[in-house]
């Protein structure tokens, strides 16, 4: 069974902070892992995958998400944060031999000015 | 620009009552997916299909069903709406031929059943 787990339900940074986001999964077998952000009000939005090669992988707007298969985690990270990050994220993985994407319950970033 | 599209965005339904939500996608892929969210928590899957004209279970597929008529549309019913359905849902299409398997999702609909 996969699991994904979000252990910080929020997170409160100011604009110019640096800020990680955890996220640790369990299962058996190779995995694709994902983040996606939501902004209120509106559907998920991909930001960074992982699947093999250099555990460190660059998304969209300053974002990268470290590998760690030691720790069975993926860490999203953003060196400075802008009030525009202020979202909720979710990490998400899947077996390489399936269909199924199972989501975090994610965390809600809010960045104060 | 792959899109993925839901209609209605908003809806009040009555117990009950049928409800059907709509979702169209022009990105060519061949999975979609229907999902619920509930407030503070992740996305459960209700509904998937890989193919037109065939549709499977997902986790929480209780009191739904599902419709895929073509690639590009896929429609999730609720015959008999109740007060444990509201929530938003969210649409979203894939390939899970494309290495990781990146999902594409529509802005989610609204559902209150009162």
């Amino acid at each position: 069974t996969q699991t994904v787990s979000q252990s910080d339900a929020h997170v409160t940074v100011f604009e110019g902070d640096s800020v990680e986001l955890r996220c640790n999964y369990s299962y058996g077998g190779s995995i694709y892992l994902s983040w996606y952000i939501q902004h209120h009000g509106r559907g998920l939005q991909f930001l960074l995958k992982y699947y093999s090669g250099n555990p460190v992988v660059q998304g969209v707007n300053g974002f990268e998400a470290e590998f760690s298969k030691s720790d069975s985690s993926f860490h999203l990270r953003k060196a400075s944060v802008h009030w525009s990050d202020s979202a909720v994220y979710f990490c998400a993985v899947r077996g390489t031999g399936g269909y199924k994407v199972v989501f975090g319950s994610g965390t809600r970033l809010l960045v104060s000015p | 620009e792959a899109a993925v599209t839901q209609s209605p965005r908003s809806k009040v339904a009555v117990t009950g009552g049928k409800v059907t939500l709509s979702c169209h996608q022009t990105n060519n892929h061949d999975y979609m997916y229907w999902y619920r969210q509930d407030t503070g928590h992740g996305l459960r899957l209700i509904h998937y299909s890989y193919v037109a004209d065939s549709t499977e279970k997902g986790d929480i597929p209780d009191g739904y069903k599902a419709s895929r008529p073509s690639q590009e549309n896929f429609s999730l019913i609720l015959e008999l709406a109740s007060l444990s359905q509201t929530a938003v849902y969210f649409c979203a299409s894939s390939d899970p031929g494309q290495r990781g398997d990146t999902q594409y999702f529509g802005p989610g609909t609204r559902l209150l059943v009162l």
